[in-house]
């Protein structure tokens, strides 16, 4: 079985600030690992996935994550936030025969001016 | 747009109905996933289907059910509904089965129960 904990349930950031979201995963078989996000009233957005190779993934929107083993651990970073940033994220896990995601339960990002 | 399509959008109904939820997924995918998203339980996964075949089921109750049409729509039904009940109804989509696939999703059905 697989689970994520994301750390912090609502992170505050102001706008040019580099925004930080902590991920960290629990998996008995190598992960494939994803950060979504949600804008209000709208379903879930791909912002970026691990699954073999480099660990360091670029995604849309700025974002990157860096997937570490001995950490167990898939932060999600940007150097800058933006106002239009202000979303909630989520982490998500699938490994083995666990084809369906198994998410975190969310961190809200809000950007101040 | 995910092209990942979902019907109703929003639906109020009372307590001891019976609901559908439709899904189109899509273009050329073939797995379905439906998930529920609460403020207690937060994103939940229900069921996957494969080709129309149930490939994984977690924590569903047993008033809902799903299936997955030779078209490959999906549809969730729910019945005897709660006040629990009442939250967002994730459908999703990937091509296969493959772990590392991305999971595309629709906007959700949201759902209220009187």
């Amino acid at each position: 079985a697989q689970s994520v904990t994301q750390l912090g349930s609502h992170v505050s950031v102001s706008e040019g600030a580099l925004v930080l979201l902590r991920c960290n995963y629990s998996s008995s078989v190598p992960p494939y690992l994803f950060w979504y996000v949600q804008y209000p009233n709208q379903g879930l957005q791909l912002l970026l996935k691990y699954t073999t190779g480099a660990t360091l993934v670029k995604g849309i929107n700025g974002f990157e994550a860096e997937f570490k083993k001995s950490e167990t651990s898939f932060h999600l970073t940007k150097p800058s936030a933006h106002m239009s940033d202000a979303a909630e994220y989520f982490c998500a896990v699938s490994a083995g025969s666990a084809r369906q995601l198994t998410f975190g339960s969310g961190t809200q990002l809000t950007v101040l001016p | 747009d995910s092209g990942v399509t979902q019907t109703p959008k929003h639906l109020i109904t009372a307590t001891g109905q019976r609901v559908t939820l439709r899904c189109s997924p899509r273009s050329g995918d073939l797995s379905v996933y439906w998930y529920q998203q609460s403020l207690d339980q937060g994103l939940q996964f229900l069921i996957q289907y494969y080709n129309g075949e149930e490939r994984a089921k977690g924590n569903i109750l047993e008033r809902f059910s799903a299936q997955q049409f030779p078209d490959l729509h999906s549809e969730l039904n729910l019945s005897s509904l709660e006040l629990g009940d009442s939250a967002l109804y994730f459908c999703a989509s990937s091509a296969d089965t493959f772990s590392g696939n991305t999971i595309y999703f629709g906007e959700g059905s949201w759902l209220t129960v009187v």
